[in-house]
């Protein structure tokens, strides 16, 4: 089962920042948060993930709360392609363990 | 590298028919995952495999499922005999056993059992 809790749908309008909320309260310390996102018709792509600390790439930011039960994915500048299915998903991110999808969270850029 | 391929793309399919799918996954890739998506189900994993040797198939549904992966850069999915409830988007992924690498999928087969 996903470890995660997700809203099922969000909008955002198109230039602002989208903030995409994730609640993983039982998340253990050798966890990992990751995200994935799922564009219409192609497979999960992969965006970011961390452990404790802020991670920004050149797709997104990731802040995790301190106590690391909570995180929010912040796209900076939303356009229209990134209209998508987003996957936030704990795992330890090692070996044998598996990547789990929960129901993620639906975001539509609005024009 | 070219990604993780998969084929066909789309397969439509009489029900009691054998399907196969394929999957090539990212050279040096030591790890192969198989998923299903429905629009109930969300996306499933079926099994993996690590260095070619399955690792966790218990999210295969049934005993018409099996999967095998006979060398590090090829993989196959088969249902037989096919039902209609096997309708669905199936993914294969690919990854390094390495700390924290990510996962990349392959564009999907879209499988429609009739």
């Amino acid at each position: 089962d996903a470890k995660t809790t997700q809203p099922p749908s969000m909008d955002c309008a198109e230039g602002r920042a989208a903030n995409l909320p994730c609640n993983h309260s039982t998340i253990s310390g050798n966890e990992y948060v990751y995200w994935y996102r799922q564009i219409h018709s192609q497979g999960p792509q992969y965006i970011i993930h961390g452990l404790k600390n802020n991670e920004t790439n050149e797709m997104a930011s990731l802040i995790i709360t301190e106590d690391r039960k909570s995180s929010t994915l912040i796209l900076p500048h939303a356009t229209l392609r990134d209209t998508a299915v987003y996957y936030c998903i704990v795992r330890v991110g090692y070996r044998d363990d598996k990547i789990i999808f929960g129901k993620g969270t639906r975001l539509h850029i609005l024009p | 590298d070219a990604g993780v391929i998969q084929s066909p793309r789309h397969e439509v399919t009489e029900m009691g028919q054998e399907v196969t799918l394929r999957c090539k996954p990212i050279s040096g890739h030591d790890y192969l995952f198989w998923y299903r998506q429905t629009m109930m189900r969300g996306l499933e994993l079926l099994i993996y495999f690590n260095n070619n040797v399955p690792i966790d198939d218990s999210g295969m549904p049934e005993d018409r499922f099996s999967a095998k992966m006979p060398n590090a850069s090829f993989s196959t999915l088969k249902i037989q005999p096919s039902e209609p409830r096997d309708s669905a988007v199936y993914f294969c992924a690919s990854s390094l056993g390495e700390m924290n690498t990510e996962a990349f999928f392959g564009q999907g087969t879209r499988l429609t059992v009739v």
